[in-house]
């Protein structure tokens, strides 16, 4: 699995758009992005995935480069309850069950 | 809410202790797992279950022992522990192992303190 990069903390005010990166730049072809997020002493909770092309959903949005070499999770509205750790996995799309976490991004949303 | 159930949420056991983890799943899921979370560290995952039969551990020691015994239920038992094994305990489950492996749905997870 394609190993990634994220910055381990970050501020974001609430009510506006929080925007955490993600680098594999050794992401493969088959190869799918996806993010996670764990709020405090709970378990994580899926966002969204995607393979090349940007996705959204009713919680975030996800832009990929044309390169696949990074990715960017879009929260477009932050609230505090957004407040978590986030995570970013690269994982082929059919070799699912093991998810390996990293370290994340600790994203503090302040009022 | 997502659908999958732990209990008990927290636990405080001795090294001598017997006690058992249990979880839950209501989403019709073929597939379930445990991870494991120290304080400051990543989730490290344990055992997988597909249909019942367990398809990985992870090099966890055999004071963990893990019982599917249908595609609904999942418990860990646990036997001896040491207090480095401390932790959160998550619980989580997906369609199966393979396209739907990727979207977990976790429980909230067990806290348990070994005195």
């Amino acid at each position: 699995d394609a190993k990634t990069t994220q910055p381990p903390s970050m501020d974001c005010a609430e009510g506006r758009a929080a925007n955490l990166p993600c680098n594999h730049s050794t992401i493969s072809g088959n190869e799918y992005v996806y993010w996670y997020r764990q709020i405090h002493s709970q378990g994580p909770q899926y966002i969204i995935h995607g393979l090349k092309n940007n996705e959204t959903n009713e919680m975030a949005s996800l832009i990929i480069t044309e390169d696949r070499k990074s990715s960017t999770l879009i929260l477009p509205h932050a609230t505090l309850r957004d407040t978590a750790v986030y995570y970013c996995i690269v994982r082929v799309y059919n070799q699912g069950g093991k998810l390996i976490f990293g370290q994340g991004t600790e994203l503090s949303v302040k009022p | 809410e997502t659908g999958v159930t732990q209990t008990p949420r927290h636990l405080v056991m001795g090294m001598t202790n017997k006690k058992s983890l249990k979880c839950e799943q209501h989403l019709g899921h073929n597939a379930m797992y445990w991870y494991k979370q120290s304080a400051k560290k990543p989730l490290e995952l344990m055992f997988v279950y597909n249909f019942k039969e367990q398809t990985e551990n992870n090099s966890v020691p055999s004071r963990f022992s893990p019982e599917c015994p249908n595609s609904s239920h999942l418990f860990l038992h646990l036997h001896t522990l040491q207090p480095e094994d401390s932790a959160l305990y998550l619980c989580a489950s997906s369609q199966d192992l393979l396209a739907g492996g990727m979207e977990q749905f976790f429980g909230p997870g067990t806290r348990l303190t070994v005195l």
